[in-house]
């Protein structure tokens, strides 16, 4: 069966590092993959895509990766600041729609 | 403000109430759709409408009734709804049905009591 597996647990990281969150599937061949932010009690903000023949993808201090072969993709957020804490969902376009995973929870300590 | 406007922010209703769910986009897309999300679950696709036609429906129960009448309008309307339907009701919106870069509105927080 097809799954999407994010690290649900919380990451914790000090402020001024980099944040590394994965995204790890199964049984997809994704078109391709998008990476989201979710504050409490409100809807996803759609950040970074990155399509299947696309190896790396930049935004700000964002950066996703996305290989195929390992069928994982890595969500960087460098210089980590407080105001970064949130989950991150990634989403993936298979056949048909877009599954979202459970997301993992950052929380940047200052 | 992401474009996407939902109403009500938070319900409270009972088993045996009709309520409809509200949502309205700003941003000229072509696709709309409804997600559930439940506490410690993914957000699951409800329904998908493209042009105010319905394209997907997840084999969702028959209590909640979708309803498109434009582009820019997207109802869900609840009826006899169970306490495990209590959770976020998310609105999107996109340019096209295949879902790049979903815009979502704030949810409404849905309780049954």
């Amino acid at each position: 069966s097809q799954k999407i597996e994010q690290n649900s647990e919380a990451l914790n990281i000090q402020e001024g590092k980099t944040a590394t969150l994965t995204c790890n599937y199964t049984n997809y061949s994704p078109a391709y993959l998008q990476w989201y932010r979710q504050d409490p009690g409100r809807g996803p903000v759609f950040l970074l895509l990155i399509r299947e023949n696309e190896k790396e993808k930049r935004k700000e201090r964002l950066k996703v990766t996305f290989d195929t072969t390992l069928k994982q993709s890595l969500f960087h957020i460098t210089a980590s600041q407080p105001a970064d804490s949130a989950t991150y969902l990634c989403a993936l376009r298979g056949y048909q729609k877009v599954t979202f995973g459970i997301g993992t929870k950052l929380q940047v300590i200052p | 403000e992401t474009g996407v406007t939902q109403t009500p922010r938070h319900l409270v209703m009972g088993m045996t109430n009709k309520k409809s769910l509200k949502c309205e986009q700003h941003l000229g897309h072509n696709a709309m759709y409804w997600y559930k999300q439940s506490a410690k679950k993914p957000l699951e696709l409800m329904f998908v409408y493209s042009l105010e036609e319905r394209v997907e429906n997840n084999s969702v129960p028959s209590r909640f009734s979708p309803e498109c009448p434009n582009s820019s309008h997207l109802f869900l309307h609840l009826h006899t709804l169970q306490p495990e339907d209590s959770a976020l009701y998310l609105c999107a919106s996109s340019q096209d049905r295949g879902g790049e870069k979903l815009f979502f509105g704030s949810g409404t927080q849905l309780s049954v009591l």
